[in-house]
């Protein structure tokens, strides 16, 4: 099993549309988790923190179930500015050094 | 405006070439981190160093080698060991958190795309 695995998508919506991305780790001690977006041919920049009790930035809510072991951010009302890739990032332990998920590529379109 | 600045964006080389990509921050962070990105693929680790003078090997260190002579600077050198060195490389830094539960929140560099004629 990959440590983190995303659907690669893409996810093509329409403008308004609610859409989810769900990623899983295979860790279960991992600590740390993030939702980094990552423009064409840009470098990636952190969206969110992903916490125990989920949370949310305007149209943006990232959920964690340690449990089941995994995350997901849900976009709501998509707008065709967040048309990009979705990086699920994970800390295996405090301190260490955050592994990437592939991806999850969305396309929002008018 | 605190940062990290990564040069050059564009670099072609010659096979059996060794080349350096250069990367400073002037954020005070202390950890430093090499990535390689491959197109549909995810980020994976080069190299890393929590401080200076001293570094580890990520996942696909062959062919790569690094220093951290001080703080603000970590550059790569991509040898000619590297057997397929075309690929888009970024340099991140972060606070170090010295082993204490929080967030590694990385930030990134514009990236370095290298291609291999």
């Amino acid at each position: 099993r990959k440590e983190v695995e995303q659907d690669p998508g893409p996810f093509n919506v329409p403008e308004g549309a609610t859409v989810a991305f769900n990623c899983t780790y295979s860790n279960s001690a991992s600590q740390s988790f993030f939702w980094y977006r990552q423009d064409c041919r840009k470098e990636p920049k952190l969206l969110m923190s992903v916490y125990s009790s989920g949370n949310e930035d305007g149209r943006f809510t990232a959920q964690l179930n340690r449990a089941s072991q995994y995350i997901s951010l849900l976009i709501r009302d998509s707008k065709l500015s967040d048309s990009a890739t979705y990086l699920c990032v994970v800390a295996p332990q405090a301190g260490t050094a955050l592994i990437f998920g592939k991806g999850t590529t969305l396309s929002v379109s008018s | 405006d605190g940062g990290i600045t990564q040069s050059p964006k564009y670099l072609f080389r010659k096979e059996g070439q060794n080349v350096t990509l250069s990367c400073e921050q002037n954020l005070n962070h202390d950890a430093m981190y090499w990535y390689r990105q491959d197109p549909g693929q995810g980020l994976r680790l080069i190299y890393y160093s929590q401080i200076v003078n001293d570094f580890q090997k990520g996942d696909i260190a062959e062919g790569y080698s690094v220093s951290r002579e001080k703080k603000e600077s970590f550059p790569l050198t991509v040898t000619s060991a590297q057997k397929n060195p075309t690929a888009f490389y970024l340099c991140a830094s972060s606070k170090w958190t010295g082993g204490r539960s929080g967030a590694n929140v990385l930030t990134f560099g514009a990236g370095s795309r290298l291609t291999v004629l």
